[in-house]
């Protein structure tokens, strides 16, 4: 199995801030990487999928990258909105996967 | 608009039976994998297991395999989970989640349903 983490997992910031999450694979999943966002007591949201692309509709501050076995989900300017917990998930090979999250609350 | 409604969740004992459904409404139901991912009670997201849009192909996570059952049915546009012996650990929020095409990973969410197996 693919084991997926995540740093930090917590991240306290403020409104503007630039932040960046880091999602690291046991082992090389080619890019096949998806971001979600979870508020509490709601089904997450889809966010980015192939560790760069952006679903339709999510706001352009958000940008992923990376490949090998590293990637990292960037908020360029953090909104009031994008307090919530994020979740990166491996599609590489079954079973799939997701990183135990990072929850950024405010500073 | 895409929509999954999940239903059928509840409280039942140890070693019991459930059996979750799944409505999908707003998109070709027929041409899509389908998922069910669960999340425990203040835990962190585990895919459970999907099914392909024919039936044809089933994968499922090593905890559920022999207990779990996932099946569709696409007259209907619904989706199923039979969860035999279930287990304390088993406890948690059960999402139904499509895919995002040749992507194995999920576009869009229903509400949840929630398991709890305790005695």
């Amino acid at each position: 199995d693919i084991h997926m983490t995540q740093s930090p997992s917590t991240l306290s910031a403020s409104v503007g801030d630039r932040v960046i999450i880091t999602c690291r694979a046991s082992q090389n999943i080619n890019g096949w990487l998806a971001w979600f966002q979870q508020k509490p007591g709601k089904a997450p949201k889809f966010l980015i999928y192939q560790a760069s692309t952006l679903d339709s509709g999510v706001p352009s501050r958000f940008s992923g990258s990376g490949s090998g076995t590293e990637f990292t989900l960037t908020i360029s300017s953090l909104q009031p909105d994008d307090f919530a917990t994020y979740y990166c998930q491996q599609y590489n090979s079954y079973p799939l996967t997701f990183g135990p999250g990072t929850k950024v609350d405010i500073k | 608009e895409v929509q999954l409604v999940e239903s059928g969740g509840g409280l039942v004992q140890p070693g019991g039976s459930l059996r979750l459904s799944c409505a999908a409404s707003g998109f070709s139901y027929n041409t899509y994998w389908v998922n069910w991912v669960r999340q425990a009670p203040g835990k962190g997201l585990e895919w459970v297991a999907n099914i392909k849009e024919d039936g044809s192909e089933i994968h499922y996570v090593d905890s559920v395999k022999g207990r779990f059952t996932i099946s569709r049915d696409n007259a209907k546009k619904s989706l199923y989970l039979q969860m035999d012996s279930l287990r304390a650990e088993d406890t948690a929020v059960y999402y139904c989640a499509r895919d995002r095409g040749i992507h194995r990973t999920f576009d869009n969410w229903g509400q949840g349903t929630l398991v709890t197996v305790s005695s």
